[in-house]
């Protein structure tokens, strides 16, 4: 099955500074690649997905970048704010018919003020 | 969270003892899910759902079985809950039924369960 790999485990930023996390994995067919974020005590929610068809794509001040060659995509987050803090996981599908997600083992970001 | 919710949100019991956490969601989403997270292993699949009554396995089914008598529900049973079971269960819901193969999925906010 699929395995995915993310990195770093923490991250701390300072407030405006930028953010990178990265994934990689490992079935060269899989076509999906979402976001999460999980705030203390929540479940994860979506913030934005990327599929194998384009490289780039952007939403206010987040952006996922997908390099299928390679088999790695990463999340992007600038102008970083204290509500940025919480734990992001990255996932990709496999392509069974059910289209599973695998996730990452997750990121912690601090985003000092 | 997407119309879902859990139930119960915390729990603690003894090994041995059978458990049965719900999910149920008002979206009418076709797929469930139940996940676990742990520590330094992310959100790992334990079974799913597909329609009323389809379910299959996922990476860590041993020790759980499910059931789905309804759109809205999925039940997650520990026929006999051991200590290695202590975790955060997480369902989620997808809608594939708009035909996409991009499984954009829900969460819901999570069951604490903690075997004594």
């Amino acid at each position: 099955g699929e395995n995915v790999e993310q990195h770093p485990s923490t991250l701390s930023v300072q407030e405006g500074d930028s953010a990178v996390i990265k994934c990689t994995y490992s079935d060269s067919a899989s076509n999906y690649f979402p976001w999460y974020k999980q705030e203390l005590g929540k479940g994860p929610q979506l913030i934005i997905d990327i599929r194998s068809n384009v490289g780039e794509k952007k939403d206010q001040r987040i952006a996922v970048t997908l390099n299928k060659t390679a088999k790695h995509f990463s999340l992007h987050i600038t102008e970083t704010q204290p509500e940025d803090s919480a734990v992001y996981f990255c996932a990709a599908s496999d392509q069974t018919g059910a289209n599973n997600l695998f996730f990452g083992t997750g990121t912690r970001l601090t985003v000092i003020p | 969270d997407a119309g879902i919710t859990q139930s119960p949100r915390h729990k603690v019991t003894e090994t041995g003892t059978p458990v049965t956490l719900r999910c149920h969601q008002t979206e009418n989403h076709r797929y469930m899910y139940w996940y676990r997270q742990d520590p330094g292993h992310g959100l790992r699949l334990i079974h799913y759902s597909y329609g009323v009554k389809d379910t299959d396995k996922g990476e860590v089914s041993d020790g759980y079985s499910v059931s789905r008598s309804k759109t809205e529900d999925f039940l997650l049973t520990l026929e006999s809950a051991t200590s290695s079971q202590t975790s955060v269960y997480f369902c989620a819901i997808s809608d594939h039924t708009r035909g996409t193969v991009y499984n954009e999925q829900f969460f819901g906010p999570g069951t604490r369960l903690t075997v004594l």
